[in-house]
C-alpha cells in the first residue's frame, strides 16, 4: 500500500523563476492538503484540495497555487519565486470520509526547494 | 491561530520524563500530536478527540481539557529514540488544522 509520495525530493531555483511540486495521495485518501515548512518552524498550511476544488486557504498570497486531478493528485504553483520561499514543501492525505477532526494526516517525504 | 507550544526545546538523559504543552486561543474540537525527526515528515502519534481525555502509545501518552483550550504530551523514561520535534496540531471547530510552533525534544545517553 503506497502511502503519500512526493517529487521531486529537492529542487533549486531562482528569483522570479516558477516551480510545479507534485504529490499523489495514499492509497484511499481524496482530500490533499499542502503546508510550507521554513526551517526551524511548523508547518505552515498552504491550502487543501478536495474534489478538484480548492476548499480552505492559509495566509499564502496568489502566487501560490494548486490543482487537484481526477486521480486525487495534486500540484502545488508558485511563480515569481522569492528568497523566502525557501523551505521544505510537505503533501499531506486524508480522507474525506474520516474527517481530520478523528484521522491523522498522512505526510509525505517533502520536495525541498532553494531559491537562489 | 496558530497554537503555542512550551518549552520550545527540552534536553533530557535518557529514563527522564518530560511535558510537553499546547495551548490555543481557539476553540478545539479536537488535538492531534506528530513528532518530525530531522530531514524526515511528520509521524503521526495520536489525536485526543474530547475534553478530558487521556490517550496513550508505550510510553509516550497525551491528555486534553477542552475547556481550556490546551493539550499536554507526556513522555516518560525517554528513550534516544525520542529525538526529535513535536507538533500539536489542533481542530478548531470550522475543521481548520493548524500545526503547533513545535517543541524541540533530544535525549542524550
Amino acid at each position: 500500500d503506497a502511502g503519500v509520495t512526493q517529487s521531486p525530493t529537492h529542487l533549486i531555483k531562482t528569483r522570479g523563476q516558477q516551480v510545479t511540486l507534485r504529490c499523489s495521495p495514499k492509497s484511499g485518501h481524496d482530500t490533499v492538503s499542502w503546508y510550507q515548512q521554513a526551517l526551524g518552524q511548523g508547518p505552515q498550511f498552504i491550502f487543501q484540495y478536495y474534489e478538484e476544488e480548492e476548499r480552505q486557504r492559509g495566509n499564502f498570497p496568489d502566487r501560490f497555487s494548486g490543482h487537484q486531478f481526477p486521480n486525487y493528485s495534486s500540484e502545488l504553483n508558485v511563480n515569481a519565486l522569492l528568497l523566502g520561499d525557501s523551505a521544505l514543501y510537505l503533501c499531506a492525505s486524508s480522507s474525506a470520509d474520516s474527517s481530520v477532526r478523528r484521522s491523522p494526516l498522512h505526510f509525505g517525504n517533502g520536495t525541498r526547494l532553494t531559491v537562489t | 491561530q496558530q497554537p503555542v507550544q512550551s518549552p520550545q526545546a527540552v534536553i533530557l538523559r535518557e529514563g527522564e520524563d518530560a511535558v510537553i504543552n499546547c495551548s490555543s486561543s481557539k476553540a478545539l474540537y479536537s488535538v492531534h500530536w506528530y513528532r518530525q525527526k530531522h530531514g524526515e515528515a511528520p509521524v503521526f502519534l495520536m489525536i485526543l478527540l474530547k475534553g478530558g481525555e487521556q490517550k496513550g502509545h508505550d510510553k509516550i501518552s497525551a491528555s486534553f481539557n477542552e475547556k481550556k483550550q490546551q493539550s499536554s504530551l507526556y513522555l516518560t523514561a525517554s528513550q534516544l529514540s525520542y529525538s526529535g520535534t513535536y507538533f500539536c496540531g489542533t481542530v478548531n471547530t470550522g475543521n481548520q488544522f493548524y500545526f503547533g510552533t513545535g517543541t524541540s525534544l533530544t535525549v542524550i545517553p
